[in-house]
């Protein structure tokens, strides 16, 4: 299958510091990737969809301006975390569907572990 | 549905038996599903998907079974093993959105 790979793997910041994250597909390219986030035993809620040459469409309830998005290219997305703060220590994990068809299995990356002190 | 900060519910079987892992969905437009399982720090992992034509589809050691009418979703895992151990997520994509929703997951725990 596809891979989709996340850098760091972990990243521990002090509280009003930005954090950026980096997302690639290593196989194929994706015009359209999506962020998530996951607390401690909590699922994964979608937080914004990032697509290739255009704005991302962020969730209801994500602030745009704090969780900067760049698709700068086929397979790569960047999600910023600026001015983090200890409630922003989260798990963020990022997904890139695979190409063709209605049904578009979709193949997550390895995660980011966020600790903000 | 929209899974909103609810914590895990947990499944214990033992080592060799059955598990049967349920999924509750509220888009009854939803028209693709998928069953991941994500292990400790790590993303999740794909297990097997069925569209909404289907209501059974079955993979190695697993399979899924889908209800529209009531709109649930469940995974049966034969033979557990401990390497099952994991948290288990339903998922749904609506009319290729591409856009999935997440359910709330269930911890399966396995007993020697």
């Amino acid at each position: 299958g596809a891979v989709v790979s996340q850098h760091p793997s972990r990243v521990i910041c002090k509280s009003g510091t930005s954090v950026k994250i980096e997302c690639r597909s290593l196989d194929f390219q994706a015009t359209t990737m999506f962020w998530y986030r996951q607390f401690p035993k909590q699922s994964l809620m979608l937080m914004a969809t990032s697509n290739e040459g255009s704005k991302a469409t962020y969730e209801q309830g994500v602030e745009k301006d704090k969780f900067l998005i760049n698709h700068a290219s086929l397979t790569l997305s960047t999600l910023t975390v600026t001015s983090a703060h200890p409630e922003d220590s989260s798990f963020y994990i990022c997904s890139a569907p695979a190409s063709g068809g209605v049904y578009n299995e979709q193949f997550f990356g390895p995660g980011t572990r966020l600790t903000v002190l | 549905g929209e899974s909103v900060g609810l914590h895990l519910p947990t499944l214990s079987v033992q080592e060799g038996d059955n598990s049967i892992i349920n999924c509750a969905y509220s888009n009854s437009a939803s028209d693709y599903f998928i069953w991941y399982k994500q292990e400790s720090g790590k993303g999740p992992q794909f297990i097997i998907d069925i569209r909404s034509n289907m209501d059974k589809r079955q993979g190695q050691r697993v399979t899924v079974l889908l209800n529209k009418t009531v709109k649930h979703l469940s995974l049966q895992i034969a033979a557990t093993q401990p390497g099952d151990s994991a948290v288990y997520f339903c998922a749904e994509n609506n009319k290729g959105a591409q856009k999935l929703v997440f359910g709330q997951g269930t911890r399966l725990t396995i007993n020697p």
